[in-house]
C-alpha cells in the first residue's frame, strides 16, 4: 500500500515564526488533504491539493505530484494554530480511501 | 461541503459491552468511511460504509468486532462490540461529497473510553 511520512515529527515555535511541514509519499495518488487536528479531536480540512499550489490567508501549500511530495506553509503562526497536522493521500484507483500519515505535532508558544 | 454529526460525542463503556456511534450527513453521500484513531496515534482505516450491501473492511478490522450499518445516503452506525481497554479511542466518520471530487470531510469524532 501507499506510505506516508510526515517531517518533522514535532515542532514548536515562537508566536509569529514562519514554518514548513512537508509530506513524502510512495505512489501515485489523485488525492492529497491536508488536516489540522485541534486540541478536541476535530479535524479541520486545510487544502485539498493533488497538485499545483493555494494560498489560504497564512496557510499554503504546495504539491509537486510528479515528485511525491508535498509542502504546507504556515506564516506568522498564532497559539491557536496549535496542533497535530495530517497529510492524508488517495484516489479513484483506492477506492477514495485515505491513508493518513503520522502527522506533524506544533506548539506555538506566545 | 458536508455538515457531519456524530452520537455520541463521547463515552466511557465497560469492558465486555457494545457501543453504537451514529452518523448523520446532511446531504445524499455516495461513499461514506469509518476510522479508528488510538491515543497519540494517526487515523487507520477501518471499512467503507456502502449503502445496500455489506461494508468493505480493511485487513486488521473484522465484520464480529465492528458491525456496520447503511441504511441510506445519508446516515451509517459503527457497533464497537465486546469492548477491551485497547478499543478505547476515537472513532470518526467520513464522507466523499459527491460534487466536491474526491475530497473527504470529517465528522467530530466520538471519543470512547473501556474501563
Amino acid at each position: 500500500g501507499i506510505q506516508v511520512e510526515q517531517s518533522p515529527p514535532d515542532l514548536i515555535l515562537q508566536e509569529g515564526a514562519n514554518s514548513t511541514l512537508r509530506c513524502n509519499f510512495s505512489d501515485s495518488v489523485n488525492n492529497l488533504q491536508w488536516f489540522h487536528q485541534n486540541p478536541w479531536g476535530q479535524l479541520i480540512n486545510l487544502f485539498y491539493i493533488p497538485s499545483g499550489t493555494k494560498q489560504n490567508g497564512r496557510l499554503s501549500a504546495t504539491t509537486v505530484a510528479t515528485e511525491r511530495y508535498s509542502l504546507l506553509y504556515i506564516s506568522s503562526s498564532q497559539t491557536t494554530d496549535s496542533g497535530v497536522y495530517f497529510c492524508a493521500v488517495g484516489g479513484w484507483e483506492y477506492g477514495n480511501k485515505l491513508v493518513f500519515g503520522a502527522g506533524t505535532i506544533l506548539r506555538v508558544k506566545s | 461541503s458536508a455538515v457531519i454529526s456524530q452520537k455520541p460525542s463521547r463515552d466511557i463503556c465497560q469492558r465486555g459491552t457494545s457501543l453504537t456511534i451514529q452518523c448523520q450527513v446532511d446531504s445524499q453521500v455516495t461513499m461514506m468511511f469509518w476510522y479508528r484513531q488510538q491515543p497519540g496515534q494517526s487515523l487507520t482505516l477501518i471499512a467503507t460504509a456502502n449503502q445496500g450491501s455489506e461494508a468493505t473492511y480493511e485487513s486488521g478490522f473484522v465484520i464480529d468486532k465492528f458491525p456496520i450499518s447503511r441504511p441510506n445516503l445519508t446516515f451509517s452506525t459503527l457497533t464497537v462490540s465486546n469492548m477491551s481497554p485497547e478499543d478505547s479511542s476515537i472513532y470518526l466518520c467520513s464522507v466523499v461529497g459527491d460534487r466536491s471530487f474526491g475530497e473527504q470531510y470529517f465528522g467530530p469524532g466520538t471519543r470512547l473510553t473501556v474501563t
